[in-house]
């Protein structure tokens, strides 16, 4: 148990549709990050949000963005859905500004664009 | 985006054997990282590696960061049956606070 929590687990969104994800950190964490893995591939980098700011940002579009809210949990939007979006979205939480590297994730959100 | 070279890319193995894997990068990494996933479920932290030459154990796992700050490697020694999963190496650039990037990934099969 790493104490990040993510909801949905699964859901099924047609194409053109929005989704927002959302992730708890686990506690004492002020770092959240958004990561997509595809079928049979590592996780790819979205974006990090550091005490509520965005503070980095992978090779992603536009149409996927997100929020930190004060007690540090996360939500990640995704609009104009497409089908190359089902994948696996894991978030990650982590203790940023004290040095310490380690990440822990959440039990992933499985979306299918249909 | 980029993703770090895991190699071998699946392994097919007996229990009781030992296990070595490894990740290579063209560019230098500060931090390394370990991770474990089952099927569906997010990764496992198993590892992290904060210096080169650094060498670290959890249990029956041992990981070591490549002194040329390129590489990684891990080791399982004794194999279990819940040892089955797929396992991704990660590089973080600085210490703390920046993206984890991703190796590709060793599937490893006990066969019975």
């Amino acid at each position: 148990e790493t104490g990040v929590t993510q909801s949905p687990t699964h859901l099924i969104k047609t194409r053109g549709q929005q989704v927002t994800l959302r992730c708890s950190s686990q506690s004492g964490h002020n770092t959240v990050s958004w990561y997509q893995q595809a079928l049979g591939q590592g996780p790819q980098f979205i974006f990090q949000y550091y005490r509520e700011e965005e503070n980095g940002r992978g090779n992603f579009p536009p149409r996927f963005s997100g929020l930190q809210f004060p007690n540090y949990s996360s939500e990640l939007n995704v609009n104009a859905l497409e089908l190359d979006d089902s994948a696996l979205y894991l978030c990650a939480s982590s203790p940023g500004g004290t040095g310490i590297a380690e990440a822990f994730f959440g039990q992933g959100t499985r979306l299918t664009v249909v | 985006g980029q993703q770090l070279n895991q190699s071998p890319q699946s392994m097919f193995i007996q229990e009781g054997e030992d296990v070595s894997m490894n990740c290579t990068s063209s560019s230098i990494f500060n931090t390394w990282l370990w991770y474990k996933q089952d099927p569906g479920e997010g990764p496992v932290l198993l590892i992290a590696l904060y210096k080169a030459g650094e060498l670290t154990s959890n249990g029956r796992l041992t990981a070591q960061f490549g002194i040329t700050r390129k590489d990684s490697f891990l080791n399982i020694s004794a194999s279990i049956p819940s040892d089955v999963g797929i396992y991704f190496c990660a590089g973080r650039r600085g210490a703390g606070n920046e993206k984890l990037t991703f190796g590709t990934g060793t599937r490893l099969t006990i066969i019975p």
